[in-house]
This record gives C-alpha cells, structure tokens and sequence, in this order.
C-alpha cells in the first residue's frame, strides 16, 4: 500500500540537542512538505520541496534544517537554534508542480523538550 | 502570510443537523481544497475544488467557491458524531515560482450524540 510515514510517533529532546524526524514516502511524489502545529492551531510550512535536492524555506524555517538526497525522503531537523521546538509536526507530500496539490499526510511526531 | 481563514472557529451541533464551514482567502487561487483532522493525526483529504468551479459535491459533503468573494464553504449534511474533528481549508497562489499549500487556523467542529 502506498503511503506517508513518519517516524518516530513520539519524540523528546533534551535543551541544546539537534534532533531528526524522519519522512517517507512511497507514493511517488515529487512535493514534500513539513508543517508545524501548535495546540489549537492551524498548521504554518516550515520547509518544503519541490523536486530532489531542492528545498525552499517555508514562514517559519528559523531553527529548522531539511534534506532530499532522495525523492522518498525528506527528513525534518530541529537544531538547538529553534528556541520553541516542542509542537505537533506533519509531514505531507504532493504530486507537485502541475500535476496536482492534494496532499497526502503522515501520522505526526510528537515532539517534547524536556 | 495566513492565505486561508475558517469561520468559525468552533461548532457546536446535534447529530443530524448540518454543520456549514467558512473559508476566507487574500489572493488568487488554483484551487482549493479541505481538510479534515481527528485530534492527534495527520490530516486526510476531503475535497479540492478548482478556481473555475463553483459546487462541488462528495457523498455528504458540499463545497461551494465564490472567486470573487475570495470565499468557500463546506457543508456536511446529516452530520454524525464521528464527523467530529477539525476541519481546515488550503489554497495555493496562482502561479509563483514554487508550489506551496497553505493552510488556514481550522474550525473545530463537535457534534453531540
């Protein structure tokens, strides 16, 4: 079955830690996409790509850093530098560029400071 | 830079009724689309409507796109209480050099039993 995964469904980061979240896809989209959400929030783009080994930054890229070496994965770090890193993340992926923006979506990572 | 914007923020409602969404946007679109979210997932594709569609429709589910208002609505009709969930609306600009999808704040959306 195809589909979006991410992984892992929980996650906590010690203060000053960089930490990863990983997304994959195999439904052959070339899009992919991080979204943020806060507690009763929409969702704000953080990162997203277009094609392999193109990224561009999203609203809020600050203290973000993204990947695609391939065009299944697109893996999510949270550096030391994102100040509020504890939130709900999603990642989504696209057929991309005029081929249609229905997005599919990966369960979320949870992720905590502690 | 929000694009979209729900109305309301929150619904309350009894199973059975219909459940009437808003959607308010700022620039020109391709389309549209929305979105649902049960609490602590991933969100699942509902519907996408495009810039030159006016209705649409989808078992319970009625959306309407008025360009020139910059406005949707979703229409959930005989709702159940397994339609509770957060419902939110996307759009992309007409062509940029990127795509990009942006989501509006959602409207939570309970239906009582």
């Amino acid at each position: 079955d195809g589909g979006i995964t991410q992984s892992p469904k929980y996650l906590f980061r010690k203060e000053g830690q960089n930490v990863t979240l990983s997304c994959e896809q195999n439904l052959n989209h070339d899009a992919m996409y991080w979204y943020r959400q806060d507690p009763g929030q929409g969702l704000r783009l953080i990162y997203y790509s277009q094609i392999v080994n193109d990224f561009q930054k999203g609203d809020i890229a600050e203290g973000y850093s993204v990947s695609r070496e391939k065009k299944e994965s697109f893996p999510l770090t949270v550096t030391s530098a994102q100040k509020n890193p504890t939130a709900f993340y999603l990642c989504a992926s696209s057929l991309g560029r005029d081929r249609g923006t229905e997005a599919f979506f990966g369960q979320g990572t949870r992720l905590t400071v502690v | 830079s929000q694009q979209g914007e729900e109305d309301p923020q929150a619904l309350s409602i009894q199973e059975g009724e219909n459940a009437t969404m808003n959607c308010s946007y700022k620039t020109s679109i391709n389309n549209l689309q929305w979105y649902r979210q049960n609490s602590g997932r991933g969100l699942v594709h509902l519907i996408l409507i495009r810039s030159n569609e006016r209705e649409k429709h989808s078992g319970r589910l009625r959306v309407t796109l008025d360009t020139s208002k910059k406005s949707s609505s979703l229409l959930i009709t005989a709702s159940r209480a397994a339609d509770t969930a957060s419902y939110f609306c996307a759009t992309d600009a007409v062509k940029t050099s990127y795509d990009k999808v942006i989501f509006g704040p959602g409207t939570s959306l309970s239906v009582i039993p």
